[in-house]
């Protein structure tokens, strides 16, 4: 099983200010298998980049993505009050198809 | 548009079974893997399994391998997850989803229902 680590658990930061979260593999997602969600409490995760680095349809481009192999990163790059939200990271490689723990995006 | 439906959440206790019913609609249902994915109450989503477009393929997370079945009728556009042998831990908030591609399991998850709720308690 891949296990997926996120980081920071939480970030602090102001509308404007740029936002880098942080997802590690235990082991290596092969072709970028990596996708990343948004998630706002009572509602289902809204998926917001796949394979690592493209965006899904409507969202805006202050989200971005990028790594590989075992080193993923979401960035945010003027964070906007409809932001503040938990992130999760989640592997489509192999099956068992793992999410992180999220990273809370809360303002400060 | 593109809708999914879940139904058939409750209060069950531990031991007994249940059975999850996602209704899809606005797509073609027949040309797509179909996943269940769990959030118990404060934590993360837990993906839980998946069937292939044409249900011949099925893959399950460890906790739930051997007590959940994942089915699908492409007749009726639904998804069924079956539960025996509840677990407390099994409480949690059952969503089905749908990847966006057609006919392939190794792909994220764009369309997701509202949930349905399991309380697994004595």
């Amino acid at each position: 099983e891949i296990v997926l680590t996120q980081s920071p658990g939480t970030l602090s930061l102001s509308p404007g200010e740029r936002a880098t979260l942080s997802c590690w593999a235990s082991q290596s997602v092969s072709r970028s298998y990596l996708a990343w969600y948004q998630q706002k409490p009572g509602q289902a995760p809204r998926l917001l980049i796949y394979g690592a680095s493209s965006r899904a349809a409507g969202i805006p481009d202050r989200f971005s993505g990028s790594g590989s192999g075992t080193d993923f990163t979401l960035t945010i790059s003027r964070l906007e009050p409809d932001d503040f939200a938990v992130y999760y990271c989640q592997q489509y490689d192999t099956s068992p198809f793992t999410f992180g723990p999220g990273t809370r995006v809360d303002i400060e | 548009q593109v809708q999914l439906v879940e139904s058939g959440g409750g209060v069950v206790q531990p031991g007994r079974s249940l059975r999850l019913s996602c209704a899809a609609s606005g797509f073609p249902f027949s040309s797509h893997a179909m996943h269940w994915v769990r959030q118990a109450p404060g934590k993360g989503p837990e993906w839980v399994a998946v069937i292939s477009y044409d249900g011949n393929t099925r893959y399950y997370a460890d906790s739930v391998k051997g007590r959940f079945t994942i089915s699908k009728d492409n007749s009726k556009n639904t998804v069924f997850l079956q539960m025996y042998s509840l677990r407390v831990e099994d409480t949690a908030v059952y969503y089905c989803a749908r990847p966006p591609s057609y006919y392939d399991i190794f792909y994220p998850l764009d369309v997701w229902g509202q949930g349905t709720t399991v309380t697994v308690s004595s």
